[in-house]
């Protein structure tokens, strides 16, 4: 299985509403790194939070990470019709000199 | 001003030809990455640069052969495609010298199919 599982695999709701997903790893990192794909597009960093932090806040966004579960979760708050892609997390693994990602979530978000 | 581009956007080719995917980053970075997306979406890298020199070689076939001219350019060719080979790839590039894995910064994609 993968470093990085996210989990759901696709996630729909509706505008307005907020979306979680969580990100699973099996090895110690040095940061963690969330990033957001649109249909059709390369991806795109959202925020990094560091071995030694809880959580961090972007705009509406949220992430909190737990190295003890070895865990991390991504909120989006007040989601909007283009939040709908697909988000993945990257666990920079120490000593890697490299990010592994997961298979990321799949989000919809209904108008 | 794209930050990290690549060409072509899109690729169609017969099994056993040859063909290359040329990126290019202008944002001044020091290490650049080739990485491939299959039709499941898992994203797996394939090689890194740093500075001109391979830093990273995955388990990628020998087939495929990334060449780096100046440290803002990272090319990746690819001998004799087979089926397998099609999926979208792409390129990207962070500062530093990759240890640290920092945030990086991805191209549009080349849409590979192999006929």
């Amino acid at each position: 299985s993968q470093q990085g599982e996210e989990d759901p695999q696709a996630l729909s709701i509706q505008e307005g509403e907020n979306a979680t997903m969580n990100c699973s790893y099996k090895t110690s990192i040095n940061n963690l790194q969330w990033y957001r794909q649109n249909s059709g597009r390369g991806l795109v960093h959202l925020i990094l939070i560091r071995s030694n932090e809880r959580e961090k806040h972007s705009g509406r966004l949220r992430v909190t990470l737990d190295t003890s579960k070895k865990s991390s979760s991504l909120l989006i708050t007040a989601s909007r019709a283009a939040d709908t892609a697909s988000y993945f997390c990257a666990t920079a693994v120490w000593g890697a000199q490299k990010l592994v990602f997961g298979q990321g979530t799949r989000l919809t978000i209904n108008p | 001003d794209t930050a990290v581009s690549q060409t072509p956007k899109y690729l169609v080719t017969q099994m056993g030809n040859d063909k290359s995917i040329k990126c290019e980053q202008n944002l001044g970075h020091d290490t650049m990455y080739w990485y491939k997306q299959d039709s499941k979406k898992f994203l797996k890298i394939m090689f890194s640069y740093n500075n001109k020199e391979l830093i990273i070689n995955e388990t990628v076939p020998n087939r495929f052969s990334p060449k780096s001219p100046d440290k803002a350019h990272l090319n990746l060719h690819i001998n004799s495609l087979e089926l397998g080979d099609s999926a979208v790839y792409f390129c990207a590039s962070s500062q530093g010298q990759g240890h640290l894995q920092e945030t990086q910064y991805f191209g549009p994609g080349t849409r590979l199919l192999v006929l």
